[in-house]
């Protein structure tokens, strides 16, 4: 079975600046899709940034970038010029290709965001 | 285009009652996903429907949890004799399509209290 770990429950970084969020994940399987997902208090999950597992380049979506290192089943998200309306729930989700759609979450980090 | 829609917002039930959920699914979108969000946890996996069949009900965590989708649209979670371990959050979302390649849009959940 596939687990997602996210080591940091609470992360704080200043608005403007830079914050680094942690997902480590175990798999046996070769291909796969990682995920990151935002939770603001409306509970709605927000796909953030998506990454294929064969692709070797890291994905970017605007501000937001992702450290993907396979060998090391390790998916790092980075927020780059945080904003205030950044401060949410991250999850870090993992997805099969092709046997089963569902997606297994990490626990989250909370993410807050200062003036 | 509306997105997945869930009713109700709020659940307030007692003990041993039965409870029905009801998930909305975007127009067009086939395949259809419920998942159990648990306080300060990630979502769990329950059921994921492709057109009106569970294609994969291997994370309903006991036979008091059931789910429907008699047209292929609108789906419903049913949870007979609840207890107080079932209050949770619980998120639908639903993907155009079953292939890894589909991004899957979460509604805002239906948040279960179980006195």
């Amino acid at each position: 079975a596939q687990t997602v770990t996210q080591s940091q429950p609470e992360m704080s970084v200043q608005e403007a600046e830079t914050v680094t969020l942690s997902c480590t994940y175990d798999t046996s399987e070769s291909d796969y899709y990682l995920f990151w997902y935002k939770q603001p208090p409306s509970r709605q999950m927000i796909l953030v940034i998506r990454q294929e597992a064969y692709k070797q380049q890291n994905a970017t979506e605007n501000r937001f970038s992702v450290n993907f290192q396979k060998a090391a089943k390790s998916f790092s998200l980075k927020i780059s010029d945080s904003q205030l309306g950044d401060a949410a729930m991250y999850f870090c989700a993992y997805r099969r290709i092709n046997a089963g759609n569902m997606l297994t979450f990490g626990g989250g980090t909370r993410l807050m965001v200062k003036p | 285009g509306a997105g997945v829609s869930q009713t109700p917002s709020n659940k307030v039930t007692e003990k041993g009652k039965y409870v029905e959920l009801r998930c909305d699914p975007i127009s067009g979108h086939t395949a259809l996903y419920w998942y159990r969000q648990s306080l300060g946890q990630g979502p769990e996996f329950l059921i994921y429907f492709q057109g009106t069949g569970a294609a994969d009900d291997s994370g309903l965590p006991n036979d008091r949890f059931f789910a429907v989708r008699p047209e292929g649209s609108v789906s419903t979670l049913k949870i007979q004799r609840t207890e107080r371990g079932d209050s949770a959050v619980y998120l639908c979302a639903s993907s155009r399509g079953s292939g890894g390649n589909n991004e899957q849009f979460f509604g805002p959940g239906t948040r279960l209290t179980v006195l």
